[in-house]
């Protein structure tokens, strides 16, 4: 248990359809993430959100949706996504003092997302 | 535009033996290193760190080495155990932006 949970766990998808994406984090962390990992690609960061604030977008389509009600939940929703939109999509958490850029995180599973 | 690259997929080492994993950078502004392990089916764990004004970190059986000139860091596992087979992800940041390597995968054979 890594203190950050992700639901759903497998997600499939039409292109036309609108899902969420689910994260939570029990750790008390002021700073949620999201991330997107591709086939044999890096890992790329999409979202930050400090303290319930998005503070980074890095030219994310708009096809993906970030929502952060509070410090402990953070959703993606998405709209009318592309089969190249299919990747595994992490969350992680930490807590941030000030600097922008994440230190130690910590991870959710991720949710594998399937468009078809 | 990959400023973190590994560029070994896959390293193969025997158990008790030391494993060496190697990441490159291109960003001379990155100021913090970090060092994830990922096991199947789960999300990415901190591993070992390290601030730009030193060269090394030890950790237990993991040592991370920076070498700023040559913009490599190298994550050092010794001895290494069947347990430390996953793939590895190294990671550097300034103080707006985070990048990672795409991973080695490390098999720890018995």
């Amino acid at each position: 248990e890594t203190g950050v949970t992700q639901t759903p766990r497998h997600l499939v998808m039409g292109m036309t359809n609108k899902k969420s994406l689910k994260c939570e984090q029990h750790l008390g962390h002021n700073a949620m993430y999201w991330y997107k990992q591709s086939a044999k690609k890096p890992l790329e960061l999409m979202f930050v959100y400090s303290l319930e604030e998005r503070v980074e977008n890095n030219s994310v389509p708009s096809r993906f949706s970030p929502e952060c009600p509070n410090s402990s939940h953070l959703f993606l929703h998405l709209h009318t996504l592309q089969p190249e939109d299919s990747a595994l999509y992490l969350c992680a958490s930490s807590q941030e003092e000030g600097h922008l850029t994440p230190y130690e995180q910590y991870f959710g599973p991720g949710t594998r997302l399937t468009v078809t | 535009d990959q400023q973190v690259k590994q560029n070994s997929p896959s390293l193969s080492v025997q158990e008790g033996r030391i494993s060496i994993l190697n990441c490159d950078y291109t960003n001379s502004m990155f100021d913090y290193f970090l060092w994830y392990k990922k096991y199947p089916a789960e999300g990415p764990t901190f591993l070992i760190s390290i601030s730009s004004i030193k060269d090394k970190n030890e950790d237990g059986r993991f040592t991370v080495f920076l070498n700023k000139s040559a913009k490599h860091l190298s994550l050092h596992i010794v001895p290494s155990q069947p347990g430390d087979s996953a793939v590895y992800f190294c990671a550097a940041s300034t103080r707006e932006d985070m990048r990672f390597g795409a991973g080695t995968r490390l098999t720890v054979k018995p």
